[in-house]
């Protein structure tokens, strides 16, 4: 069975402080992907990434990089130097090649606050 | 606006009474889902479709709820008799067809229940 767990509920940091957000799946998959979402208070998720399971490469992407370690199952996301737009919740996110449906399976969130 | 479009943005009905809600996905986007999430929770998985066919439905989705995809192109969501715990943010997603592509969320619809 598929599972994403986010183990930080809320995370609040001041503003230019880097802070970096949990992600640990589960899978019997080998093949799968894995996807992180920005929720803004306004409500509507917005996709920051995809990775598939067969690229361990890290990736920068300004002030958001992101962290793949099969061997721990984790899919981390750092955000440098944050600054109070970034103030939000975020998902982790799994899809196992095995899902006819290629449906996206939901960790519960964190609550990133930025604080000026 | 390009993007996924939902309607209503706000319900608020009566416990035992029916509501339907509306999705207009990504015109390109042959997949559409469904999904709930209530506060504090991530969106759960209720539904797909792959054109107007409804290939998956996720155990929360009781005899109560139904969904519809007539011509592969907008979405309807309907729960009968409603109860208090189905209030939630009910979410609409499309996608391309291709494993792992992403999926584009619409800003939902919050159904309250009183």
């Amino acid at each position: 069975a598929q599972k994403v767990t986010q183990a930080q509920t809320e995370i609040s940091v001041v503003e230019k402080e880097d802070v970096t957000l949990d992600c640990v799946y589960e899978t019997r998959d080998t093949t799968y992907y894995l996807f992180w979402y920005k929720q803004p208070p306004s409500g509507e998720l917005v996709f920051l990434i995809r990775r598939n399971s067969f690229d361990e490469q890290n990736e920068i992407s300004g002030r958001y990089s992101w962290n793949f370690q099969k061997s721990t199952s984790s899919f981390n996301f750092t955000i440098t130097a944050s600054q109070v737009v970034d103030s939000a919740v975020y998902f982790c996110a799994l899809s196992e090649a095995g899902s006819s449906a290629s449906k996206i399976i939901f960790g519960s969130g964190t609550r990133l606050s930025i604080r000026p | 606006d390009t993007g996924v479009s939902q309607n209503p943005r706000h319900k608020i009905t009566k416990r035992g009474q029916n509501v339907t809600f509306r999705c207009d996905p990504i015109s390109e986007h042959n997949r559409l889902y469904w999904y709930r999430q209530t506060l504090g929770q991530g969106p759960e998985f209720l539904t797909y479709f792959q054109n107007e066919a409804q290939l998956e439905k996720s155990r929360l989705l009781s005899d109560r709820f139904s969904a519809e995809r007539p011509k592969g192109s907008f979405s309807t969501l309907e729960i009968q008799r409603t109860e208090q715990g189905d209030s939630a943010m009910y979410l609409c997603a499309s996608s391309s067809t291709g494993w792992g592509t992403e999926a584009f969320f619409g800003q939902g619809t919050r159904l309250t229940v009183v």
